[in-house]
């Protein structure tokens, strides 16, 4: 069974920093690449960033470029997101989720195919 | 940047009707990069549908996504108790690199 455990988010001051963790289990985890979607309170769904599953490619949103660190350690399984320089607007419930690439008709699909419970991030004075 | 408009905002109705929600995108999207989610309070998204018609396993299949270019449909044919909960559309953009969600659409019981 897939599995994906969002851990590490938490109160944090406004310039501060927290790093997330996301434990995967039930696949080959070093196969696939991952995303981090955020939602903050009662609000609809924001793309992260993503990584691919050996770290050539990584890709930031606008709004935490250059803030923001996707990594990914393949041999604990796990995916990171270190934020630093926090605001008030990145408040939000961090999911991090699996990507598939299958080939569909037309060319390749992309979605994300397994999320994680999540965890709060609450950037607050 | 590619933004993806759903409507309406808020559907109502009753168990046993049909729901069709609507994801219109500012510009021409590859079906191949259009997938839908299910969002019940406090949980996590749920993959419904991808290739903008692909059912995703387990899924009942009273759900059926159609569309192309700019305009795109899921349907939920009879509405079960279940099925009420917010709806997100979905595309890869290509440039810049990323995902790009629509605002939702939430099914509330009438």
């Amino acid at each position: 069974e897939v599995q994906l455990v969002e851990s590490g988010g938490g109160l944090v001051k406004p310039g501060g920093s927290l790093r997330l963790s996301c434990a995967a289990s039930g696949f080959t985890f070093s196969s696939y690449s991952m995303n981090w979607v955020r939602q903050a309170p009662g609000k609809g769904l924001e793309w992260v960033s993503s990584i691919s599953s050996s770290s050539s490619y990584i890709y930031y949103a606008d709004s935490v470029k250059g803030r923001f660190t996707i990594s990914r350690d393949n041999a604990k399984n796990s995916l990171y997101l270190q934020m630093n320089s926090l605001r008030a607007e990145d408040t939000a419930v961090y999911y991090c989720a699996r990507e598939r690439n299958p080939v569909c008709s037309g060319g390749s699909c992309y979605f994300l195919d397994y999320w994680g419970q999540g965890t709060l991030v609450t950037v607050s004075s | 940047e590619i933004v993806l408009t759903q409507s309406p905002g808020t559907l109502s109705l009753s168990p046993g009707e049909r729901a069709t929600l609507s994801c219109r995108a500012s510009q021409s999207v590859s079906s191949s990069y259009l997938a839908w989610y299910q969002q019940k309070p406090g949980q996590a998204p749920r993959l419904l549908i991808y290739g903008a018609s692909s059912r995703a396993t387990g899924i009942p299949d009273r759900f059926s996504g159609s569309g192309s270019g700019t305009d795109f449909t899921l349907t939920i044919s009879r509405l079960e108790p279940e099925d009420f909960a917010v709806y997100y559309c979905q595309q890869y953009g290509s440039s810049p690199r990323g995902l790009t969600f629509g605002g939702g659409t939430k099914v509330e019981i009438k």
